[in-house]
C-alpha cells in the first residue's frame, strides 16, 4: 500500500526567504505526483502535476522536482510571501492512474510578515 | 482545468440525521471521487463514482453510511447518513481534469459539524 510522508508538518519563515517542503513515498510505481494548496476550511487548490516521465515542474515561483527511484519530491517556493501561507499537500496517483491520490499529511507553512 | 461547485458549503447538523452534499463539473467527466478530510488529518479517499454504474467504495467505507448517486456526467451526491460527532468533516468532491495526466481538481468542500 501506497504511503505518503511530508516533512516538516510546519514551517515558519520570515517573507522573503526561499525554502522547500519534502515528500517521500513508499512505492515508487508511480503515475504521477500532485501538489496542493489548501486554505483553512478551504478546498484543494492545484499547483503543480509531475507525471512520472518527468523530473520537474515549473510554475511561477514554484518549482517541484520528482526523483522516482528514491521515492521523493520536493517543492521549492523562492521569494515567499505572506500570501503562501498555507499547508501544502502532496499526493501520488500508483499504478494505471485509474484511481485516486492518496494524500501526505501535508506542511502547514506560515510566512511572517 | 474543471470547475467544481459544492453544496452546502458548511453545515451544522445533529447526531442520527442525514445529510446529502452536492458536487456538479463545468464539463462532463467520467469518474467524480469523494474524499473526506477529518479535523487536523489529510485527505482520505471514501468512493469513486462512475457514471452508470454502482460506486466503487475503499476499505473502511459502506454504501448505506455514504450512499453515492450519479445520475449524469456532470453531477454526483454523496450522503452522510445517520451522523455522529465523528462524521464532522471536510468532505471534498474531486474530477479528473485530463485524462492523459490524471491531475485531479477539488471542489471548495463542504463542512459538516455534527452535534
Amino acid at each position: 500500500k501506497q504511503e505518503v510522508t511530508q516533512i516538516p508538518a510546519a514551517l515558519s519563515v520570515p517573507e522573503g526567504e526561499n525554502l522547500v517542503l519534502n515528500c517521500s513515498f513508499t512505492d515508487s510505481a508511480i503515475y504521477n505526483l500532485q501538489w496542493f494548496r489548501q486554505d483553512p476550511g478551504k478546498g484543494l487548490t492545484s499547483l503543480l502535476l509531475i507525471q512520472s516521465s518527468q523530473r520537474e515542474q515549473t510554475s511561477g515561483r514554484l518549482n517541484a522536482s520528482l526523483d522516482k527511484s528514491s521515492g521523493r519530491s520536493t517543492l521549492y517556493i523562492a521569494a515567499s510571501q505572506p500570501g503562501d501561507s498555507a499547508t501544502y499537500l502532496c499526493a501520488v496517483i500508483s499504478g494505471g492512474g485509474a484511481d485516486g491520490l492518496t494524500f501526505g499529511k501535508g506542511t502547514h507553512l506560515i510566512i511572517q510578515p | 482545468s474543471a470547475v467544481i461547485s459544492q453544496k452546502p458549503s458548511r453545515d451544522i447538523c445533529q447526531r442520527g440525521t442525514s445529510l446529502t452534499i452536492q458536487c456538479q463539473v463545468d464539463s462532463q467527466v467520467t469518474m467524480m471521487f469523494w474524499y473526506r478530510q477529518q479535523p487536523g488529518q489529510s485527505l482520505t479517499l471514501i468512493a469513486t463514482a462512475n457514471q452508470g454504474s454502482e460506486a466503487t467504495y475503499e476499505s473502511g467505507f459502506v454504501i448505506d453510511k455514504f450512499p453515492i448517486s450519479r445520475p449524469n456526467l456532470t453531477f454526483s451526491t454523496l450522503t452522510v447518513s445517520n451522523m455522529s460527532p465523528e462524521d464532522s468533516s471536510i468532505y471534498l468532491c474531486s474530477v479528473r481534469g485530463h485524462l492523459n495526466t490524471g491531475e485531479l481538481f477539488f471542489g471548495e468542500g463542504s463542512r459538516l459539524t455534527v452535534l
